[in-house]
């Protein structure tokens, strides 16, 4: 069966980096894009991007651009999402997803807390 | 990009009763490319309809979806004690694949 496993929990400093991962199985990786998804506390979901399915590709959404890289290594079946300069309301769950809606059905991670915070 | 807004923001109904809740675009979602979600606390997303109106693997016939172009509803029969939660549209037709603010529906 499909399952996307994210990375642990983080907590940074504010001007920080963070590198999440999300370890894919039960598909052929190499046929999905995967997006990255963010939510703050009590807040909506945020789209920031997608990465082609053989990561020769991306697309962040503008308020991302220049601070977000998303990565995979398809040897190993795993996406990335490197996040720097966080500030504080960089804090929020990340998600990653396969959002290509096949057979009805579509795949989260189950997301990762990262905290900014001095 | 498009803009999805959704009402109410809040909506407060009893089980047993009927939800609708409207999703609007700021310009017209290719191809009906719009999703409804619904999310409870601590959980990722969970995918109810896609395409404006096609039920979900695994979705009860008790939630449907309807619209095209900038205006979408999603309709939930027979409120359940479960089916309290918050809710989302995304359209996903053209980059960047934006969400609604959210719709919370709260047992009255």
């Amino acid at each position: 069966q499909v399952q996307l496993v994210q990375s642990g929990a983080e907590v940074k400093k504010p001007g920080a980096s963070v590198k999440v991962s999300c370890k894919a199985s039960g598909y052929t990786f190499t046929d999905y894009y995967m997006h990255w998804v963010r939510q703050a506390p009590g807040q909506g979901l945020e789209w920031m991007g997608w990465i082609k399915p053989n990561g020769d590709g991306t697309n962040y959404a503008q308020k991302f651009q220049g601070r977000v890289t998303m990565t995979r290594d398809t040897s190993i079946t795993t996406d990335y999402m490197e996040l720097s300069s966080l500030r504080s309301d960089d804090t929020a769950v990340y998600y990653c997803a396969r959002l290509a809606i096949v057979g009805g059905t579509v795949y989260w991670g189950q997301g990762t807390l990262v905290t900014v915070s001095s | 990009e498009i803009v999805l807004t959704q009402s109410p923001g809040t909506l407060s109904l009893s089980p047993g009763e009927r939800a609708t809740l409207s999703c609007r675009a700021s310009q017209s979602i290719t191809s009906n490319y719009l999703a409804w979600y619904q999310q409870k606390p601590g959980q990722a997303p969970r995918l109810l309809v896609y395409g404006a109106s096609s039920r979900a693997t695994g979705i009860p016939d008790r939630f449907s979806g309807s619209g095209s172009g900038t205006d979408f509803t999603l309709t939930i029969n027979r409120l359940e004690p479960e089916d309290f939660a918050v809710y989302y549209c995304q359209q996903y037709g053209i980059s960047p694949f934006t969400f609604g603010q959210g719709t919370r529906l709260e047992i009255k």
